[in-house]
């Protein structure tokens, strides 16, 4: 069964400071690996995604995500945050023999920029 | 493009009533689908649709639930009667099929319920 997760409920980052908000997956074939992003009371919105070749992914907004798969993960990187970050943070994987609407989503991951 | 659009976006009702959410996926888009968010549960699928088509639908919680899609751009998520447990917020993806399963999903901005 395929399954997400996103460890950490919280990350607290000061503006200016790297970020990483975790993502781990588990799948029977090949991962296709998608981040989004919810700004309260939005939808969510689309970052990146990962389906095959490098493994460093970048997307919007200066985010970027390295997948790794002998550690099965998928982290979600910036080199300098931004207090407009501040956002819920959703890690999704979909196996690659799975039908275009098996996409699993993880609980989120809320991301706090302080200034 | 307007991107995914749905109806209402705040919705308050009392237990028993039937509630009725809709949503316009993005033109040119095969599937669609519905989603709730909830504090307790997180985002969970309720059902998706591909060419008006349910495809698959084990995420919609009970009987009370049921969703439509009489054409390529309009579906309903329909509930009733409804219950205070069915508070959450409600989105509506859509994704196209070309792509198939490289494709990420566009949400709509949702519609949040509450019932009393």
């Amino acid at each position: 069964a395929q399954s997400v997760a996103q460890p950490e409920d919280q990350v607290n980052v000061a503006e200016g400071n790297p970020l990483t908000v975790k993502c781990t997956y588990s799948v029977s074939g090949n991962p296709y690996l998608f981040w989004y992003v919810q700004y309260p009371n939005r939808g969510l919105q689309f970052l990146l995604k990962y389906i095959t070749g490098d493994n460093l992914v970048k997307g919007s907004y200066g985010f970027e995500a390295e997948f790794n798969k002998s550690q099965t993960s998928f982290h979600l990187k910036k080199p300098s945050a931004l207090v407009s970050d501040s956002a819920l943070y959703f890690c999704a994987v979909r196996d690659s023999g799975g039908s275009q609407g098996n996409l699993i989503f993880g609980k989120g991951t809320k991301l706090s920029v302080k200034p | 493009d307007a991107g995914v659009i749905q109806s209402p976006r705040h919705e308050v009702t009392e237990m028993g009533q039937e509630v009725t959410l809709r949503c316009k996926p993005i033109s040119g888009h095969d599937y669609l689908f519905w989603y709730r968010q909830t504090m307790m549960r997180g985002l969970e699928l309720l059902i998706y649709f591909n060419n008006n088509v349910p495809i698959d639908d084990s995420g919609m919680p009970e009987d009370r639930f049921s969703a439509k899609m009489p054409n390529a751009s309009f579906s309903t998520l329909k509930i009733q009667p409804s219950e205070p447990r069915d508070s959450a917020v409600y989105f509506c993806a859509s994704s196209p099929k070309s792509g198939g399963p490289y494709n990420e999903q566009f949400f709509g901005p949702g519609t949040r319920l509450t019932v009393l």
